[in-house]
């Protein structure tokens, strides 16, 4: 069964560096997502990202974040500048269509980020 | 903006206990509902949706109802297993909005 796959499972950075998370969507989604949930709290929405450019965004997704699909398989989501508080677990998922006609995500396995 | 709002938890039960979570939804348009599990040490599964009013999702014994003038799709199952516990998401899309979900409810099954 086709899945959404994350690198990596977990990493561990000083405050200040930059991260990269990596997804690999499903072959034939369209639609790309991020999600973040720190530990014990809600699921949150950072961004979506279809055709190549970003299709929403939430406040959350400031100008420390950048996502990129450098290449027809994977899904990048870069923190510039890490901060304490981005200390999270990140959702990688897509998804065939948008909106509430299929609406289903495929979710990964998440990459844990812990910033020291 | 569309929101959920969900049951507080944590919900704990003994095995064969009836559950159910509370949700509740805020949607300009006519969302499609959904019910997503996160077991320990996973990422989020769909476990049902319901995509107009009315609708019933079910899957592994659990099921919702899309209710529209409660604006609610509360999750029910009739006897929970200790393989049920996991944390539960209530989650809406919109034609206006990228999936938003509600803050969770962990349910713990003790034997």
């Amino acid at each position: 069964e086709p899945e959404v796959t994350q690198t990596p499972s977990h990493q561990v950075t000083q405050m200040g560096q930059e991260v990269i998370l990596r997804c690999v969507p499903i072959s034939n989604h369209l639609y790309f997502y991020w999600y973040r949930q720190i530990l014990g709290q809600k699921v949150e929405f950072l961004v979506s990202f279809y055709n190549n450019e970003i299709s929403e965004k939430s406040e959350i997704f400031d100008d420390q974040f950048s996502v990129e699909r450098p290449d027809g398989s994977n899904f990048t989501l870069k923190i510039r500048s890490t901060k304490l508080e981005d200390s999270a677990m990140y959702f990688c998922a897509s998804s065939i269509n948008r909106g509430p006609i299929t609406g289903e995500l495929f979710f990964g396995e998440g990459s844990r980020l812990t910033v020291l | 903006g569309d929101s959920v709002t969900q049951m507080e938890g944590p919900v704990t039960l003994s095995e064969e206990a009836f559950l159910t979570i509370n949700c509740t939804y805020t949607a300009t348009g006519y969302p499609s509902l959904f019910w997503y599990v996160q077991y320990p040490g996973e990422g989020l599964q769909l476990l049902l949706k319901a995509t107009k009013a009315d609708d019933k999702g079910s899957n592994k014994g659990f099921e919702a109802t899309y209710r529209k003038e409660t604006t609610s799709f509360h999750l029910e199952k009739g006897s929970v297993q200790v393989s049920d516990s996991a944390v539960y998401f209530c989650a809406l899309s919109s034609n206006n909005n990228d999936m938003r979900f509600g803050a969770g409810t962990r349910l713990t099954v003790k034997p």
